[in-house]
């Protein structure tokens, strides 16, 4: 089964710019997460998608938006980018019922310059 | 707010030793994860810990809960340099799909 599918895998974008990340989730998976990495903050959930409803968010700004399309595949969009968005950003997918495992995409690197 | 806290953030150990990374988290909650992650790349699922008293061991990572006291811990026993890592745990919301992590652990093992 082939895993959880991240593009692009590295991005630099200038700040004010926007950036859309694509997520694709394992065959079957209907959940898809995002999270943020960085050094300073570590870890921190974005939000959920299932069935192209957002089920659960994060605590992250109005630039911080995504959507789910009917084939599960998920994209995140940032816009008007920050510094500070530079980050790994970390997809996962997982099948139905709340806390059933989350399977983690390889990442987009995202710099911003 | 759920809160996970792990200590300590930063070990350097010898080859052969053993020891435990620990795990603290603040409210109730349905399982606890354990992830290892290499410089620049994703996260790898080590364990999920489903219940109080949950034991599960691989090779030389042993992890274990007690929920009870919000407390899980990942042993290591007889270190190897390939286990040189970053070690996070990670506790899932009840009611939603949403991990809350720990800070991480930077495990080094030195020969």
């Amino acid at each position: 089964k082939a895993g959880v599918t991240q593009t692009p895998r590295y991005l630099i974008k200038t700040r004010g710019q926007q950036v859309t990340l694509s997520c694709s989730p394992i065959s079957g998976h209907r959940s898809v997460s995002w999270y943020q990495q960085t050094p300073g903050q570590g870890l921190q959930f974005l939000f959920e998608y299932f069935s192209e409803t957002q089920r659960n968010k994060g605590n992250f700004p109005g630039r911080f938006s995504g959507r789910q399309f009917s084939n599960s595949r998920s994209e995140m969009n940032v816009s008007t980018l920050e510094l500070g968005d530079s980050a790994l950003y970390l997809c996962a997918s997982s099948g139905i019922g709340t806390g059933a495992e989350q399977y983690f995409g390889p990442g987009t690197r995202l710099t911003v310059t | 707010e759920l809160k996970v806290e792990q200590n300590p953030l930063f070990l350097s150990m010898q080859e052969g030793k053993n020891y435990t990374i620990y795990c603290n988290y603040s409210t109730t909650s349905d399982r606890l994860y354990w992830y290892r992650q290499d410089p620049g790349k994703s996260l790898e699922s080590l364990f999920v810990l489903l219940s109080n008293g949950a034991v599960k061991q691989e090779g030389r990572l042993m992890a274990s809960l007690d929920t009870k006291a919000r407390l899980s811990t990942l042993h290591i026993t007889a270190a190897v340099h390939d286990l040189s890592a970053t070690y996070f745990c990670a506790v899932i919301i009840q009611g939603a799909q949403k991990l809350v992590f720990g800070q991480g652990t930077r495990l080094t093992i030195n020969p």
